[in-house]
C-alpha cells in the first residue's frame, strides 16, 4: 500500500551502530504506530503517537526511541542496535474514527 | 493483561479443503475484532473486521469470521482454500479503552496444489 511508506526496506548494521528507520503516510491520519515481527511472536507494539504532540510506550520500547516530526512522519530509533533486534519493523497509522490499521511494506532490519 | 491465542501455528490444507483457524480473546469489555492477512513478503492487510452487529462477518476474497461472545472466539473460516491464500493469518483485538490492537501469534498456511 503506497499510502504507508518505510524507509530502508532492508538493513544490516553492526552490533553499536545507531540506526534510524523511517514511515511517511499520505493517507492524513492522526495515528502512527511501530511494530516489531518476529517468528512465532506475532506483532509487537513498540511505540505509538495519537499526535503530533503524542508519544507512547508500548510493550516493548526498551532500547527504542521514537521522533514524530509532522503528522506525516514517525521515525524509530535504535541508538545502539544489539543482535536480538533482529526482525522485521511495520509502521502502521489509523484515523480516529475507525480502529484499523494501515501497514507499511515494512523493513527488515539484521543487526551483526 | 489483555491477550490473543492463536492455537493454530501451521496449517497444512490441500486445495478445495475448508478452513477454520482458531482465535480467542482474554478481553471482556467491547471490543472490535480483526483479521489480517500477510502473503509472502508483503505487509500486513485487512481481510475483515467486527465492531457490532451480526457476529457473523464476511470479507475479503471468501473469508469469514464468527463472533462468539460467549466463548471470547472469532474464528476464521473459509469454505474452499486456494494456493493462492497461502499466507500467513494474524486475528487481532482493539480494546476500546485503550485504543490499542493485540495481535496473535499468528497462524501460517500452507495450501499445496
Amino acid at each position: 500500500d503506497a499510502d504507508v511508506t518505510q524507509t530502508p526496506r532492508n538493513r544490516i548494521t553492526k552490533t553499536g551502530k545507531r540506526i534510524m528507520l523511517e514511515c511517511s503516510q499520505t493517507k492524513g491520519h492522526d495515528r502512527m504506530y511501530w511494530y516489531r515481527q518476529d517468528p512465532g511472536l506475532g506483532l509487537r507494539l513498540i511505540y505509538y503517537s495519537f499526535d503530533v504532540k503524542d508519544i507512547n510506550k508500548g510493550e516493548i520500547s526498551d532500547g527504542y526511541s521514537v521522533s514524530r516530526q509532522a503528522q506525516a512522519k514517525f521515525s524509530l530509533s535504535l541508538e545502539s542496535a544489539i543482535p536480538n533486534q533482529t526482525a522485521l519493523y511495520f509502521c502502521a497509522t489509523s484515523d480516529m474514527t475507525g480502529p484499523e490499521q494501515y501497514f507499511g511494506p515494512g523493513t527488515r532490519l539484521t543487526v551483526t | 493483561a489483555q491477550s490473543v491465542s492463536q492455537h493454530n501455528h501451521h496449517v497444512i490444507l490441500s486445495e478445495a479443503a475448508s478452513l477454520e483457524l482458531g482465535c480467542n480473546y482474554s478481553y471482556g469489555g467491547t471490543v472490535n475484532l480483526f483479521w489480517y492477512v500477510q502473503y509472502p513478503g508483503q505487509h500486513l492487510q485487512l481481510l475483515l473486521k467486527y465492531f457490532s452487529g451480526d457476529p457473523l462477518v464476511k470479507g475479503i476474497k471468501g473469508f469469514e469470521a464468527e463472533f462468539i461472545k460467549s466463548k471470547f472466539s472469532f474464528n476464521l473460516r473459509k469454505p474452499s482454500v486456494q494456493w493462492s491464500d497461502t499466507a500467513e493469518y494474524f486475528c487481532a483485538v482493539r480494546n476500546y479503552n485503550t485504543d490499542k490492537l493485540i495481535f496473535g501469534t499468528g497462524t501460517r498456511l500452507q495450501v499445496f496444489p
